[in-house]
């Protein structure tokens, strides 16, 4: 059991580009969840999966963002024409749900962006 | 929907006394209540979890929180505070229904310990 990864863990951008983070969850995790992280605040919930079927999307998640779970095992989170308000940081959480809930999330380091 | 405050930003303690933070949630639902540690450039840490059954609920590192239903709060405290406890925590809950696995967050409570 290696752990959540997440990469790139930094990364930094003009304004206007196109940003692409990766998730991989422990193995044979069946959710996946997607925060996002300002300085001073704690992580707010953007989007979840179980196995490859997106289950719930906040109304944080605009337009611009897309996430993917292809196969059912890692992600990809996609902003377009990034904003300065996007810069937070961005984490991802994997759990096992078997039987009934509440399963443990299990956070990868988060990559940390910054839009200029 | 959920929600959840953390009174007090910042605390700080000296090394060898009780820690409290302190946690109130709003769920309209019978709620799961967590906490977390986070570390300086490290990801979020599980220290304890209420779900169903004994409201005194034992984490790691000598943590405990109990769920008062009465006065809808999941307190975190430590007997003996060390150095190594400095870290930022956060406390959150998740609801029942099609939802239960979405965490909601508050906005966390930095915790300095003084030697």
């Amino acid at each position: 059991d290696t752990g959540v990864s997440q990469n790139p863990r930094h990364k930094i951008t003009k304004r206007g580009q196109n940003v692409t983070f990766r998730c991989d969850p422990i193995s044979e995790h069946n959710r996946l969840y997607w925060y996002r992280q300002t300085l001073g605040q704690g992580p707010e919930f953007l989007t979840y999966f179980q196995n490859e079927a997106q289950l719930e999307k906040s109304r944080l998640l605009s337009d611009r963002f897309s996430a993917e779970r292809p196969k059912g095992s890692f992600s990809t989170l996609e902003i377009q024409r990034t904003e300065q308000g996007d810069s937070a940081m961005y984490l991802c959480a994997s759990s096992l749900l078997a039987g009934g809930p509440p399963e443990t999330q299990y956070f990868g380091p988060g990559t940390r962006l910054l839009v200029l | 929907a959920q929600s959840v405050t953390q009174l007090g930003s910042h605390v700080s303690v000296s090394e060898g006394a009780l820690v409290l933070l302190r946690c109130n949630y709003s769920s309209s639902v019978p709620p799961y209540l967590f906490w977390y540690v986070q570390y300086p450039n490290q990801g979020l840490q599980l220290l304890l979890k209420y779900t169903t059954g004994a409201t005194l609920v034992k984490g790691i590192n000598g943590f405990e929180a109990e769920f008062k239903k009465s006065e809808t709060s999941f307190h975190l405290t430590k007997p003996s505070a060390h150095m190594s406890d400095a870290a930022e925590y956060f406390c959150a809950v998740s609801a029942g229904g099609t939802s239960y696995g979405k965490l909601t967050f508050g906005q966390g409570t930095i915790l300095t310990v003084h030697p």
